[in-house]
């Protein structure tokens, strides 16, 4: 099977720039995760959607980051403005949650945010 | 509140040595626990969950409920072994909530 994609692989902006990051889960996932990683630190939860439905997003800060997922399907992260702190990997995951309480997660590769 | 703690930032050990990576939780009530593994340039990946009580690249995990601890072992260290290894629960009355730990580096030397 296709693995999660995400894209960019690396983006660079300045401080007050607004930036969007691009995750497209496994066919059939209904679990749609993003995580903030970081350096030296474990991948924090941000967001996590039940098909095109918000289940937790009370780690996301709101008066700047924004998530959606359309159709159920394919996820948009955006930080708008970007703050030098945002600096960090951006880890979308995916899980076939409904189908076991035990569904692991399968990453893609991250976005990685240098925010100057 | 839910918290996953790996006191270790790194941990080196020589080729053949034993193995172990320590967790502990806080979760009230009855979380699944699971040891995910970074491998150099790969993504974050399954390494075993304790509900499938298998050895995977002989690591095993036992979860121990007195103690809240999920601790990752292996008898014989491989320099392949040298990886990023995180700890994470999933819990949260059917949300499939994942919190992870910070992580421990393992670097086994020649």
């Amino acid at each position: 099977e296709a693995g999660v994609a995400q894209s960019p692989r690396y983006k660079i902006i300045e401080k007050r720039q607004s930036v969007a990051f691009w995750c497209n889960p496994i066919s059939g996932h209904a679990t749609l995760y993003w995580y903030q990683q970081i350096l030296g630190q474990g991948p924090k939860l941000l967001i996590q959607f039940q098909n095109n439905g918000v289940v937790d997003d009370s780690q996301l800060p709101k008066d700047r980051f924004s998530a959606e997922r359309l159709k159920g399907v394919d996820s948009t992260l955006k930080i708008q403005p970007a703050k030098l702190e945002d600096s960090a990997v951006y880890l979308c995951a995916s899980s076939d949650a409904g189908a076991s309480y035990n569904s692991p997660l399968h990453f893609g590769n991250g976005t990685r945010l240098t925010v100057t | 509140a839910q918290r996953v703690t790996q006191p270790e930032k790194l941990l080196s050990v020589f080729k053949g040595a034993p193995v172990e990576l320590k967790c502990n939780y806080s979760y009230s009530g009855s979380p699944e626990l699971f040891w995910y593994v970074q491998y150099s340039r790969q993504r974050l990946q399954l390494l075993l969950r304790h509900i499938s009580r298998e050895s995977i690249k002989g690591f095993t995990a036992d979860l121990n409920k007195g103690e809240t601890s999920f601790h990752l072992k292996k008898p014989f260290a491989q320099e392949e072994d040298s990886a990023m290894y995180y700890c994470a629960l999933s819990g949260g009355s059917g949300t499939y909530k994942y919190i992870f730990g910070t992580g421990t580096r393992l670097k086994v030397l020649a």
